[in-house]
């Protein structure tokens, strides 16, 4: 698939916003997704966002979408010592019948106290 | 609701020799995918299959990879004969029939090491 790029690594202090980015390149994709992996344990979907939308809000997390530039953020509000993990940014990859994902190498997140 | 469940968690073999990777998804969920992650990058899609039909298997290293979906419900993903570079978790996925904001969720993935 095509390239999503990702930034490889964030520090914030704990109580501070974190800003993860990514740019995508296949403008065709139809969702672009987030998902978090902790230390040995398997990828949990964060959220997603549908391409005709800009902006998405859950509780913390806000993402926002500029489809024009192929960008997608996340921003995580009020950031705590358990959001230390690799975020993965993800694009759907329309097939016949079923929409796998094509994603980034993954941003570490680390919070320090 | 069950997760996927994938097994063995781990595994530790020698270059040259096979290894099997189960994955039971969850109920109802018609489309399954497996990926292969290596240490430091984003999981890479190696098949995906609807029911018991593949619907891509376009990254699969045929030569040494194969996967079955027999019954439309649980999928074996085999590597014979293994690499070196073969080490890495191969993560199970599945998903309902596509349709508006397809969720895929994941399993803990089976952690292989070749030596």
């Amino acid at each position: 698939g095509e390239d999503v790029e990702q930034s490889l690594f964030l520090s914030v202090r704990e109580g501070d916003s974190s800003v993860i980015n990514c740019t995508y390149t296949d403008s065709s994709s139809t969702y672009l997704y987030w998902y978090k992996q902790e230390p040995g344990a398997g990828l949990q979907l964060l959220t997603y966002i549908f391409s005709n939308m800009d902006m998405k809000q859950d509780q913390r997390l806000t993402v926002l979408l500029n489809k024009k530039d192929k960008h997608l953020s996340l921003r995580i509000a009020d950031t705590q010592t358990g959001d230390s993990a690799i975020y993965f940014c993800a694009e759907s990859m329309d097939s016949n019948s079923g929409y796998a994902l094509n994603f980034g190498k993954g941003t570490s997140l680390l919070v320090t106290p | 609701e069950a997760g996927v469940a994938q097994s063995p968690r781990y595994k530790i073999i020698e270059k040259r020799q096979s290894v099997a990777f189960w994955c039971n998804p969850i109920s109802g969920h018609a489309t399954l995918y497996w990926y292969q992650q290596i240490l430091g990058q984003g999981p890479k899609l190696l098949i995906q299959f609807q029911n018991n039909g593949v619907v891509d298997d376009s990254q699969l290293p045929k030569d040494r990879f194969s996967a079955e979906r027999l019954k439309g419900v649980d999928s074996t993903l085999k590597i014979q004969p293994a690499k070196l570079e073969d080490s890495a978790v191969y993560l199970c996925a599945s998903s309902l029939v596509p349709g508006g904001g397809n969720t895929i969720y994941f399993g803990e993935g089976s952690w292989l090491t070749v030596v």
